[in-house]
Order: structure tokens, then C-alpha cells, then sequence
């Protein structure tokens, strides 16, 4: 069974970068389409990006200027970094696994939230 | 972006009715439509893919139709785990995006 699941800093300073891990556990990081997703408290779903296992790269034109998602194939595992962050920033992120370009997501890890405050 | 447009937001409703979520899209997106449950604290979880196929593993009562714009989720039967908030997601175009959600509450 594929479990996946986020790491990283629960709160990060305004103008400062965001830096998360998603490990994937179960699973090869092979052959899909790993994202990352999230969500501001009480509110909807967002899309911010995904990278290929070849290393191939799609990120939201909403955040791409401020968005660098990478794998270490080594540890299985792929990262987000969203620089400049302010609190709109502030949200539940998740990462979640696609099987294609036009598949839904179907492992997705527990989310971690994080908070952006001075 | 497509914009996806659920209806309605908010829905109260009673164990065992019968109650249909709607999706709109802003252009067509063939049947590139998934549904997903998400409970308070917890991921989303996909039950319907392909606007109509059933996730391995989800309940028959929940069932998905449509094509092109107009895309509905059924529960034939509400069970009290149920109550929860629906998304839709269309897969047909980058950046994918999402329902705005409809939070069903138990009447």
C-alpha cells in the first residue's frame, strides 16, 4: 500500500522561502505524476504542481513564478519550495500522486499545515 | 483555467435520502471529472473518476454522470458517514482545479 507523507517547518516567516518533503513509503516514485496540492483554512483546494519521475515539471501559472518542486529518486522522495511567501500562504499542504496527465489523484499524504507569521 | 462551478454549496439532508451534487464547467472537459470526499482534518479521498467510474473500494451508493459541462454525484442513500464535504476536479487541461465544495450536513 502507497503511503505518502509531508515533513517540514509548521510555521515560516513572511518574505521567507517554504521548504516541504513529501516521502513516499510502499512505492516506487517511478512512472507518475507527483503533486503537490493546498488548501487555506476553511477554504477550497488548489493545484500547485507536479514533477514527472524523469524530472519534468508543471506548476499552477498562479504560483510558478515562486514555485520549484524537485525528486531525490535516492530517497524517494520530491519537494516543494514556494518562495516569498506572505499569509495568504498560509494553508494545509499536501502532496498526492497522479498516474497520468488526465488521472485524479489517488494516494494523497495527511497534509501538514503551515502557518506564515512573523 | 476552467472554472468549475458545484451546486449547491451547502446541502442538509437526512440518513437513507437520496441527494444529487452538481458540477459545472466553464468549457467542456469530455469526462475528465473526479469527485472526491473530504472529512474534517483529513485528505480527500477520490470516489468517482472518468465522471463515472467507481474508486476500487467506495460504496454503490455513490455514482457518477455526465459529459462535456454538466457533470452530477448521486448517494442513493445517505449513510451517517456520509456527511461530509464533496469537491469536484476536472483532469482535462492544466492547471487542474476544483469545485468551490459542497459541505453536506445532516438535517
Amino acid at each position: 500500500q502507497v503511503q505518502l507523507q509531508e515533513s517540514g517547518p509548521g510555521l515560516v516567516k513572511p518574505s521567507e522561502t517554504l521548504s516541504l518533503t513529501c516521502t513516499i513509503s510502499g512505492g516506487s516514485i517511478s512512472s507518475y505524476l507527483w503533486n503537490w496540492i493546498r488548501q487555506p483554512p476553511g477554504k477550497g483546494l488548489e493545484w500547485i504542481g507536479y514533477i514527472y519521475y524523469s524530472g519534468t515539471t508543471n506548476y499552477n501559472p498562479s504560483l510558478k513564478s515562486r514555485v520549484t518542486i524537485s525528486t531525490d529518486t535516492s530517497k524517494n522522495q520530491f519537494s516543494l519550495k514556494l518562495g516569498s511567501v506572505t499569509a495568504a500562504d498560509t494553508a494545509v499542504y499536501y502532496c498526492a500522486r497522479k498516474y497520468g496527465f488526465n488521472w485524479h489523484f489517488d494516494y494523497w499524504g495527511q497534509g501538514i499545515l503551515v502557518t506564515v507569521s512573523s | 483555467d476552467i472554472q468549475l462551478t458545484q451546486s449547491p454549496s451547502f446541502l442538509s439532508a437526512s440518513v437513507r435520502d437520496r441527494v444529487t451534487i452538481t458540477c459545472r464547467a466553464s468549457q467542456g472537459i469530455n469526462n475528465y471529472l473526479a469527485w472526491y470526499q473530504q472529512k474534517p482534518g483529513k485528505a480527500p479521498k477520490v470516489l468517482i473518476y472518468a465522471a463515472s467510474t467507481l474508486q476500487s473500494g467506495v460504496p454503490s451508493r455513490f455514482s457518477g454522470s455526465g459529459s462535456g459541462t454538466e457533470f452530477t454525484l448521486t448517494i442513493s442513500s445517505l449513510q451517517p458517514e456520509d456527511f461530509a464535504t464533496y469537491y469536484c476536479q476536472q483532469v482535462n487541461s492544466y492547471p487542474q482545479t476544483f469545485g468551490q465544495g459542497t459541505k453536506l450536513e445532516i438535517k
